[in-house]
């Protein structure tokens, strides 16, 4: 079993629609919990950064985390093409990190 | 401007090569990593450091070797011995153990 599973996607949605990405993980020592977007041939740029369980919100995108259920989920309000990337999920509990595989979403104007 | 730089953007290599990717960070962190990044397997972990002169093996260090004689440097060598080196790499910092990582644009190793 991997540490993060995310769904790969392809995730294809309308311009303004609501996104909802989601990782479940099987370690519960995880403390650290963030999301990521990667545009294509581009390094990650970090987006939200979570820690424990609870809701963070920044702008149009809201993070939350469930460490009852170890299921964390990113919703992108208001969706614009802009936002068409491959968005991965990360969590840590020390010095190294697990990423999720990464979702490819795209938002089609 | 801070950030973490990588070099070169593109890189190609003939087979028996070594070479050497660059990374270098001015945000002050302490700690790096270097990922690689191949398609519908996510970030696999090569090697990181958290102070200068000292490193640990990742998940798939073989075949590569790295070294931290500065804070602000982590070059990633490739060796001959890592039998399928094409693919993305990535390197990251992060500031301390409660802080997340930051990436940089990446490298693209191809061999030839």
């Amino acid at each position: 079993q991997k540490e993060v599973e995310q769904d790969p996607g392809p995730l294809s949605v309308p311009e303004g629609a609501i996104v909802s990405l989601n990782c479940t993980y099987s370690n519960s020592a995880f403390q650290y919990f963030m999301w990521y977007r990667q545009y294509s041939r581009k390094g990650p740029e970090l987006l939200m950064y979570t820690y424990s369980s609870g809701n963070k919100e920044d702008g149009r995108f809201t993070a939350q985390v469930d460490k009852s259920s170890k299921y964390i989920s990113l919703f992108i309000r208001d969706s614009q093409p802009s936002d068409s990337a491959t968005y991965l999920c990360a969590m840590s509990a020390g010095n190294q990190f697990y990423f999720g595989t990464g979702t490819s979403l795209t938002v089609i104007p | 401007d801070g950030g973490i730089t990588q070099s070169p953007k593109y890189l190609f290599r003939k087979e028996g090569q070594n070479v050497t990717l660059s990374c270098e960070q001015n945000l002050n962190h302490d700690a790096m990593y270097w990922y690689r990044q191949d398609p519908g397997q996510g970030l696999r972990l090569i090697y990181y450091s958290q102070i200068v002169n000292d490193f640990q093996k990742g998940d798939i260090a073989e075949g590569y070797s790295v070294s931290r004689e500065k804070k602000e440097s982590f070059p990633l060598t490739v060796t001959s011995a890592q039998k399928n080196p094409t693919a993305f790499y990535l390197c990251a910092s992060r500031a301390g153990i409660i802080y997340a990582q930051y990436f940089g644009p990446g490298t693209r190793l191809t061999v030839l």
